[in-house]
């Protein structure tokens, strides 16, 4: 079976555009959850969704958006970009909120904002 | 709010030695769930290791061991006969479940860079 994936891998913006970030989950996962990691730093959660609905929601700007489709991949939308928005994007997908079940990463996509 | 802190940025132990990474948190809440995630240098994160604040048991599994203090609020990381596909960013975590649906949240630590030398 594959892994969760997530597209692109590397992608470069400049200040002020905007980007979309994409991730499908493993087969059969039903919660999808975004994190962004900072060179040198630990994962910061951005938002989960769990059969479509946003369960949960870190401390991020409105700049930063999120949504899941019917075969629950799920889109990471940021507007307005700014320098400190160069990081890892990372997401994660479980067979329900990741209480009870075992997250499983992507990749990662590498942005970079110049 | 809660708080995750890993005191440890860097260690490096020989291979088959035992390591011990730290990792302390803060919560007025009762009832919450606690991770190691590893993160090799290839950069895909792995769960280490759950544990169950109200389980009193602390989590094992093969080489790898909890001990889980729940009213110092310490949760370490024992890596026995250690190898060296054990190097690798290691990050301690800890989520809550929201009172209602929106609320949920996982907080990480910073880390710790363990290197397993040959």
């Amino acid at each position: 079976d594959a892994g969760v994936t997530q597209s692109p891998t590397h992608l470069i913006k400049t200040r002020g555009q905007h980007v979309t970030l994409r991730c499908s989950p493993i087969s059969g996962h039903k919660s999808v959850s975004w994190y962004q990691q900072v060179l040198g730093q630990g994962p910061q959660f951005i938002f989960q969704y769990y059969e479509k609905e946003e369960r949960g929601r870190g401390n991020f700007p409105d700049r930063f958006s999120a949504r899941q489709f019917p075969n629950y991949s799920s889109e990471l939308n940021v507007n307005a970009l700014l320098l400190g928005d160069s990081a890892l994007y990372l997401c994660a997908s479980s067979l329900r909120a990741f209480t009870y079940n075992e997250q499983f990463f992507g990749p990662g996509t590498r942005l970079t904002v110049l | 709010a809660q708080t995750v802190t890993q005191s440890q940025p860097e260690m490096s132990v020989q291979e088959a030695e035992t390591v011990t990474l730290s990792c302390t948190y803060d919560t007025s809440e009762n009832n919450y769930y606690l991770f190691w995630y590893k993160q090799p240098p290839s950069r895909q994160m792995i769960l280490v290791i759950r544990q169950e604040a109200y389980k009193q048991q602390n989590a094992t599994e093969n080489r790898f061991s909890v001990n889980f203090q729940k009213a110092a609020k310490s949760f370490s990381l024992k890596i026995s006969d250690s190898q060296l596909g054990d190097t690798a960013m290691y990050f301690c975590a800890f989520f809550l479940r929201g009172e209602v649906n929106r609320d949920d949240k996982i907080i990480f630590g910073k880390g710790t860079r363990l290197h397993i030398l040959p």
